[in-house]
This record gives C-alpha cells, sequence and structure tokens, in this order.
C-alpha cells in the first residue's frame, strides 16, 4: 500500500532564516506530488505541483520554491522565511489514471511551521 | 475560473442529530470532479469520495451521503446520527479535467462541532 511522510512535523523559524520541508511517497511509481498551505483557520491553497522529475508548476508567485530531486521525493524550499509563511504545509499524491479521468489526492501527515 | 463555496462555517450540534453540509462549486468545464476530505484535529486530510460530473446518483456510505445536484451547482454532504468522532473540518473540491490541470480547488471548510 501507499504511504506519504512529511517532516518536520512542527517547526518554528525565525523571520529571514532558510526552510526545507521534505515529502516522500512509498509503494508507487511516478506519482503526481502537490503542496498546499494551510493558514490558521482557512482553506488549502496549492503552492506546487509536479508530474515528473524536475517539473515543478507553481501556482503562486512567492518567496517559496519546490524541487523534485527524485521520483517520489518533493521538497519545499525558501532562502528567507517571512511572517506571513506561517501555516500548516501539507503534501499530496495522485496516479493519473488516464487522460482526462480523476486524480484523487492523498495528503500526507503535514508540517506546522511557525515563523517568528 | 472554477470556485467552490462553502458557506457554512461552523455548524455545532448534539449527538445523533443529522448535519448536512453545503458545498455549491463554479466551473465553466463539461467534465469535472468533486471531491469531499475530512481534516481532524490532527490535522491530515482524508479522502471521502470523489463524483464525477455526468454521474449524477446520490451515493450513502453507512452515515455519510452525498447529494450531487448539477442544476444547483451543489454537491452536499449529510451525516445521519451524528458522532462525536465526526468532528472535524469538512472540504469540498473541485478538479476539472479539461484544462488538464490536475490540482484541487478547495472551498474554505466547514468546522463541525458534535457535542454529547
Amino acid at each position: 500500500s501507499q504511504t506519504i511522510h512529511q517532516w518536520p512535523a512542527t517547526l518554528v523559524q525565525p523571520v529571514g532564516s532558510p526552510l526545507s520541508l521534505e515529502c516522500t511517497v512509498e509503494g508507487t511509481s511516478n506519482p503526481n506530488l502537490y503542496w498546499y498551505r494551510q493558514a490558521a483557520g482557512r482553506g488549502l491553497q496549492l503552492l506546487f505541483y509536479s508530474v515528473g522529475i524536475g517539473q515543478i508548476s507553481s501556482e503562486v508567485p512567492q518567496n517559496l520554491s519546490a524541487s523534485r530531486p527524485q521520483d517520489r521525493q518533493f521538497i519545499l524550499s525558501s532562502k528567507k522565511l517571512l511572517l506571513s509563511d506561517s501555516g500548516f504545509y501539507l503534501c499530496a499524491w495522485s496516479v493519473s489514471p488516464g487522460l482526462g479521468a480523476p486524480d484523487t489526492q492523498y495528503f500526507g501527515p503535514g508540517t506546522r511551521l511557525t515563523v517568528l | 475560473a472554477q470556485k467552490v463555496t462553502q458557506a457554512q462555517t461552523e455548524i455545532s450540534v448534539v449527538e445523533k442529530e443529522d448535519v448536512t453540509l453545503d458545498c455549491v462549486y463554479e466551473t465553466r468545464d463539461t467534465t469535472y470532479y468533486l471531491f469531499w476530505y475530512k481534516q481532524p484535529p490532527s490535522g491530515e486530510l482524508v479522502f471521502l469520495i470523489r463524483r464525477n460530473s455526468f454521474d449524477e446518483q446520490n451515493e450513502i456510505s453507512g452515515r455519510y451521503s452525498w447529494n450531487f445536484q448539477k442544476s444547483t451547482s451543489s454537491f452536499n454532504f449529510t451525516i445521519t446520527a451524528s458522532q462525536v468522532v465526526d468532528s472535524a473540518v469538512y472540504f469540498c473540491a473541485l478538479s476539472e479535467a479539461g484544462t488538464g490541470r490536475r490540482a484541487l480547488t478547495f472551498g474554505s471548510g466547514t468546522r463541525l462541532q458534535v457535542q454529547p
């Protein structure tokens, strides 16, 4: 069966510090991978998604970046964190069953980031 | 552009009451998919159901049921005989097939509190 891992689970960082959040998926190959952010008490906002190694699509321009160095690894980074980067970061995976068919996304446990 | 509206920010019920969570969506695509996710206090999003735009048949799974009506662009979720364990934030989401963009557009969520 497939599992998705995220770490760290919680993180407290000062403003201006770098960030690296990691997401890995097991039990599947060539998944679509996604990074979402959930601000306190709000819905989920898609940040990045990837359909393959080295292929990253950005949804919202900001000081965050994403990379996919391996098939089942997705990394969210920042060179300098802002206060507004605080939130709950969720990674998700899906497998495309075919052209036009729906992807069901399955989410990881999330990383709670507090920027002080 | 696609949009999902969950007008109910928070609902509080007493155990064993029935409760309906509303979801209204907007899309220009003729083929799309609708989802419901549950987010318990732990934070991880749990997939509940996926429906295709060409299948308006309602679905029941135990105490959960979903009412999909294209005429009103709604995909409502009913919990029968609610239990304390149902307390969570519930998200409705939309995915459009025609654009090739596989990401989900989420509503802002409805927080359900079930009191014992």
